[in-house]
């Protein structure tokens, strides 16, 4: 079946402006994940969600960072005053269950750049 | 938190060839390490992984190992082909926590 799906793909947006990131999770997932990936880094993990809720935000790096997902499968990341230093790769994941068998599946990621 | 470290950050091989990729770990709790590859414009996708329970898990060319008392595991991938080429990444976490703890990465080359 399809993959989880990111969009957009790239994104340019300039210092200072509103954005936002959609991810589609692998239909039936409860468990979805945002990370960002810095150039030649490994994903950091920013918030988890279990079904409708956010179960851990603690990897937002601050308040401009947002994330929700009103109906339990579509998420929204938001990013609002961005600044160069957003610029990154985030990468959204799901799996069908938390834990030991967490199995991760990753969407191609938004290329985000700030100018 | 887990703090992961990933070595070598890059590895050029012969095809035919193995190749070897080492992590270390820093927090006893975790016990579930699974390996990413990524391919360039693409997500991480996992390839192997492997829980404290067991000390080696081998699937067809690739195989992890790992020695809690050292905190390390290693990926080995026998046999390398030209699609092998990638950037590897060892990840860490413990039983019922969500966030992986990735490393740095190694690009991988496998030369023709």
């Amino acid at each position: 079946g399809a993959g989880v799906s990111q969009t957009p793909s790239n994104k340019v947006t300039e210092k200072g402006k509103y954005v936002e990131l959609r991810c589609d999770p692998i239909s039936g997932h409860t468990a979805l994940y945002w990370y960002r990936q810095s150039l030649g880094q490994g994903p950091e993990f920013l918030i988890y969600f279990q079904g409708t809720g956010a179960a851990d935000d603690s990897g937002l790096p601050n308040d401009r960072f947002f994330a929700v997902r009103p109906e339990g499968s579509v998420s929204t990341l938001k990013i609002q005053r961005t600044e160069r230093g957003d610029s990154a790769v985030y990468l959204c994941a799901s799996s069908s269950n938390t834990g030991f068998e967490m199995g991760l599946h990753f969407g191609n990621g938004t290329r985000l750049t700030v100018t | 938190g887990e703090n992961v470290e990933q070595h070598p950050s890059t590895l050029s091989v012969q095809e035919g060839d193995s190749a070897v990729i080492k992590c270390t770990y820093s927090d006893s709790a975790s016990n579930y390490f699974p390996w990413y590859k990524q391919e360039l414009g693409k997500g991480p996708q996992l390839i192997i992984d492997i829980r404290s329970n067991v000390g080696e898990k081998k699937d067809q060319r690739i195989a992890v190992t790992l020695n809690k008392t050292a905190k390390h595991f290693s990926l080995h991938i026998t046999e390398t082909q030209p699609e092998d080429s990638a950037v590897y990444f060892c990840a860490a976490t413990a039983s019922g926590d969500y966030k992986l703890s990735f490393g740095a990465g190694t690009t991988v080359t496998v030369r023709a």
